[in-house]
């Protein structure tokens, strides 16, 4: 089984301030870790992803996000806010490895929507 | 790379109609699609996994008369829901995992259905 927690269900910041949007999982296998991103009315847009290899993984439009195993986090960080992010954020999780009857199913965070003020 | 379209965007029905959505991956084949439903500010639910020349795999609590899925090609899905209903309304999304063992889902626009 697996589980996605995001902590925060909305993160509010300045322009130019750094950002954290809080993840932690659980998983009974090795698992991939993905950040997505959702504007309004549209798909998702996949951020970055974690796949067992770099800790620290980084991802687009300045994102970044770095697997701790000990603390089961998966934490998305941006140094600098634009204005361009304010969207929702999601964490997701999926058992590693390939084949399986889970292969390939995600299991989704909560989101969290993160608004940018100028 | 690894763009997945859907068709339509939008869309508004009477209830009782029936409603087909595409799910199609561009420049990639995907021996696998998932097919999400999303309300209004909450995360995305699976609702089945579609496999390419197989039946799908519905989740618990899924109808599987009511969602029809056909995945024809490497390249097609197609989502119906039959007999809509004004509960139907919702999100509809779509993803594609690239063929070859790779783990990344690519989603497609989304699909907003109105029932009336």
């Amino acid at each position: 089984a697996q589980s996605v927690t995001q902590l925060d269900s909305h993160v509010s910041v300045s322009e130019g301030t750094p950002v954290l949007l809080r993840c932690n999982y659980s998983s009974s296998y090795s698992p991939s870790l993905f950040w997505y991103v959702q504007h309004p009315n549209k798909g998702l847009q996949l951020l970055l992803k974690y796949t067992s290899a770099a800790t620290l993984v980084k991802g687009i439009n300045g994102f970044e996000a770095e697997f701790k195993k000990s603390e089961t986090s998966f934490h998305l960080t941006k140094p600098s806010a634009h204005m361009s992010d304010a969207a929702e954020y999601f964490c997701v999780v999926t058992p590693g490895g390939a084949g399986g009857t889970s292969y390939g199913k995600l299991t989704f965070g909560q989101g969290t929507i993160l608004t940018v003020h100028p | 790379g690894a763009v997945v379209s859907q068709h339509p965007s939008r869309v508004i029905c009477k209830s009782g109609t029936s409603v087909k959505i595409e799910c199609r991956s561009l420049d990639f084949q995907a021996t696998t699609m998932f097919w999400y439903r999303q309300f209004p500010k909450q995360s995305l639910m699976l609702m089945a996994t579609s496999n390419e020349g197989s039946k799908a795999t519905y989740e618990q609590g899924v109808e599987k008369d009511k969602f029809l899925i056909n995945h024809a090609s490497l390249t097609l899905s197609t989502l119906t829901v039959t007999s809509a209903h004004p509960e139907d309304s919702s999100f509809y999304i779509c993803s594609a995992l690239l063929a070859g063992g790779q783990d990344t889902q690519y989603f497609g626009p989304g699909t907003r259905l109105t029932v009336l």
